[in-house]
């Protein structure tokens, strides 16, 4: 069975960093790229970025919101994936899933974690 | 980037109507389109994709079409329990983009 445990959410800082990870189980983690997409409280869905699998040498891409802020990481020895935060905004502020794409590049998502939340307030 | 517009951003129906929510991108996605279901409080799920491909274990009265850039999802028999907000995502080119939603209520 297919499982994603996200941690690190919490409150913070205008301005801080916070790095959240992601647990994965159940599948072959390093042949499927992995998402991070995010929802503030009572709005719709925002991709945030992926990382794709070693099939596609595990490159990046993000969205114009966080890009240059955000950065997505993996280690496929240990089933685990990032995201690293930095120069948080308010507007950051939101439920962060971790998901799983179908297949080894930017896909659409077959599974999600449970969601993590981030709150960034003074 | 690909813009994803999902209009009207609600509807109500009665239960048993057909329910048809579209959604268009800005450029043409090929078949490259997937549908989520996200209701109450809870996790969104993978409902269709490649615009018509029903998801494994999702009722047959859900099925998608289109190609390019306009795309529906029909629900044929509105049932209580598929009372959410569902969402079309783009994955032709990265990076991926989501539509605004569309809630659906019963009437």
């Amino acid at each position: 069975e297919v499982q994603l445990v996200e941690s690190g959410g919490g409150l913070v800082q205008p301005g801080r960093s916070l790095r959240l990870s992601c647990r994965a189980s159940g599948f072959a983690f390093g042949d499927y790229a992995m998402s991070w997409v995010r929802q503030a409280p009572g709005k719709g869905l925002e991709w945030v970025g992926c990382i794709r699998g070693k099939l596609y040498g595990g490159t990046t891409d993000y969205a114009a919101s966080v890009k240059g802020r955000f950065s997505i990481s993996r280690d496929d020895s240990n089933n685990f994936a990032y995201l690293q935060m930095n120069s948080l905004k308010t507007e950051d502020t939101a439920i962060y899933y971790c998901t799983r794409d179908e297949g080894a590049t930017a896909w659409f998502v077959d599974h999600w974690g449970q969601g993590t939340l981030v709150s960034v307030s003074s | 980037d690909i813009q994803m517009t999902q209009s009207p951003s609600s509807l109500s129906a009665s239960v048993g109507d057909r329910v048809i929510i579209p959604c268009r991108a800005s450029q043409g996605i090929n078949k490259y389109l997937a549908w989520y279901q996200q209701k109450p409080g809870k996790v969104p799920k993978l409902v269709i994709y490649a615009a018509s491909t029903l998801q494994s274990g999702v009722p047959p009265r859900f099925s998608g079409s289109g190609s390019g850039t306009d795309f529906t999802l029909t629900i044929s028999s509105l049932q209580p329990e598929d009372v959410a907000t569902y969402y079309c995502q783009q994955y032709n080119s990265a990076p991926l983009t989501f539509g605004g939603g569309t809630r659906v209520e019963i009437k």
